[in-house]
């Protein structure tokens, strides 16, 4: 039983595409993370939320705590967006981390 | 840059063998924080520690342990290593135990193989 479910596990877009990821978990938890890894291996946290939705340059993140949702939206995307979109939840108790297996994007030009 | 360093990048060892797997946090972060990556298994977390003490215990096996050390470095102990084991390890930090408003920062990885 995956604590952290993601959808969909592979995606293919054309450049300048309106794109979402979904991530639903079933943990009461304080916080979810929206991480992006490279080819390369190398992470990095893109947003943290915990209500709302929050913006940085072409990429938003909403999250509905009463339907244990969240959606990671990229528009105009581009090629260099190609990367796996990880969703991770700190749940409430034991203050323990929970991750969803990615979803691998491809941004064809 | 993450400001987030751990060494080594790479790391071959044999079955059986025992590795030490260290992360430099940012300047002023107390948080350190350890996952696993393994292509049958996903992102793991491990442990967590701030400011010196265990906050946190994820899926981590009894043959690894953690510390963090005054100057708030951390060491991830990898004993008895099986070749299930080989994974990519990264370590995070956050200024603070990880809540709504912390962010964390993540080291580029060490990639283990063990043969």
């Amino acid at each position: 039983k995956n604590e952290v479910e993601q959808s969909p596990q592979n995606l293919t877009a054309q450049e300048g595409e309106f794109i979402t990821i979904n991530c639903s978990y079933s943990v009461g938890i304080s916080a979810l993370h929206w991480l992006q890894q490279h080819p390369g291996g190398g992470i990095v946290s893109l947003f943290m939320l915990s209500s709302g939705k929050k913006k940085h340059g072409r990429l938003i993140a909403t999250i509905n705590i009463q339907e244990k949702h969240s959606s990671l939206h990229i528009t105009a995307s581009h090629p260099r967006d190609s990367a796996v979109y990880i969703c991770a939840v700190l749940a409430y108790t034991g203050n323990q981390f929970y991750f969803g297996t990615g979803t691998s994007l491809t941004v064809i030009p | 840059d993450s400001g987030v360093t751990q060494t080594p990048k790479h790391l071959i060892t044999a079955t059986g063998q025992r590795v030490t797997l260290r992360c430099s946090p940012r300047s002023g972060d107390l948080s350190v924080y350890w996952y696993q990556q393994s292509l049958d298994q996903g992102l793991q977390f491990l442990i967590q520690y701030y400011n010196g003490e265990e906050r946190a215990k994820g899926n981590i096996l009894e043959r690894f342990s953690a510390q963090q050390f005054p100057d708030l470095h951390s060491e991830l102990n990898l004993s008895s290593l099986e070749l299930g084991d080989s994974a990519l390890y990264f370590c995070a930090s956050s200024v603070a135990v990880q809540g709504a408003d912390t962010e964390a920062f993540f080291g580029q990885g060490t990639r283990l193989t063990v043969v």
